[in-house]
């Protein structure tokens, strides 16, 4: 059984598009994030969330935003897509706000601005 | 503010040879957790090791070691008899406990290629 799982794997899209990259987490988890990979491999936190609380890091874009049907679920929108959204963006959950468990990721959304 | 540096880009060995990964992290927080992880070339991010910083024991786990050093806020990787699969890139990460809802404080990844 997947733990956590995104779709599409893949997403193509021209720019000025709006779309959306869908998580799920069957673990049971409280907390889930969003993470960017650049072209670099570098990983930075985008957003985490749980029932209570969601942190935005500040240096991303209003343009994305995160949204949470219920506890298992993290689905993130971006409008208004540009060149440099083109990224791997991964999802990931953990239980007690992850501050001492490991982090469950997913497989990885890449998306490609067009 | 947290940091994780992982000052190697790039490392490349030969099967059967060591290697080891160096992971130098910054917090001033007293109470944190460092991580590692694997992304092989098919791209997932594989969970390898959680090491509180209460616990500075190493510990071995197959062909894989960890030595986990505060007086020099390190934490590092080290492969055994190395083998091509082992060939990914290795994350060292850190969250603080204080911090926000254990936001992983990624390093830049070492590229670890072994070549048969």
């Amino acid at each position: 059984d997947t733990a956590v799982s995104q779709t599409p794997k893949y997403l193509v899209t021209q720019m000025g598009n709006d779309k959306s990259i869908k998580c799920e987490q069957n673990l049971g988890h409280d907390t889930m994030y969003w993470y960017k990979q650049d072209s670099k491999k570098f990983l930075k936190i985008m957003f985490s969330y749980n029932n209570k609380e969601l942190i935005i890091n500040e240096t991303v874009p209003n343009r994305f935003s995160p949204k949470s049907p219920d506890k298992a679920h993290l689905n993130l929108h971006i409008n208004s897509l540009e060149l440099g959204d083109s990224a791997v963006y991964f999802c990931a959950s953990s239980q007690d706000g992850g501050r001492y468990n490991e982090q469950f990721f997913g497989p990885g959304t890449r998306l490609t601005v067009l | 503010a947290q940091k994780v540096t992982q000052a190697q880009t790039e490392i490349s060995v030969v099967e059967k040879e060591d290697v080891t990964l160096d992971c130098v992290y910054e917090t001033r927080d007293t109470t944190y957790y460092l991580f590692w992880y694997k992304q092989p070339p098919s791209g997932e991010l594989v969970f390898l090791i959680r090491r509180n910083s209460f616990d500075e024991q190493n510990e071995i786990s197959g062909r894989y070691s960890w030595n986990f050093q505060k007086s020099t806020s390190s934490f590092n990787f080290t492969i055994t008899a190395s083998q091509v699969v082992d060939s990914a890139v290795y994350f060292c990460a850190l969250t603080v406990y204080g911090g926000s809802q254990g936001n992983l404080i990624f390093g830049k990844g070492t590229k670890l290629s072994v070549k048969p």
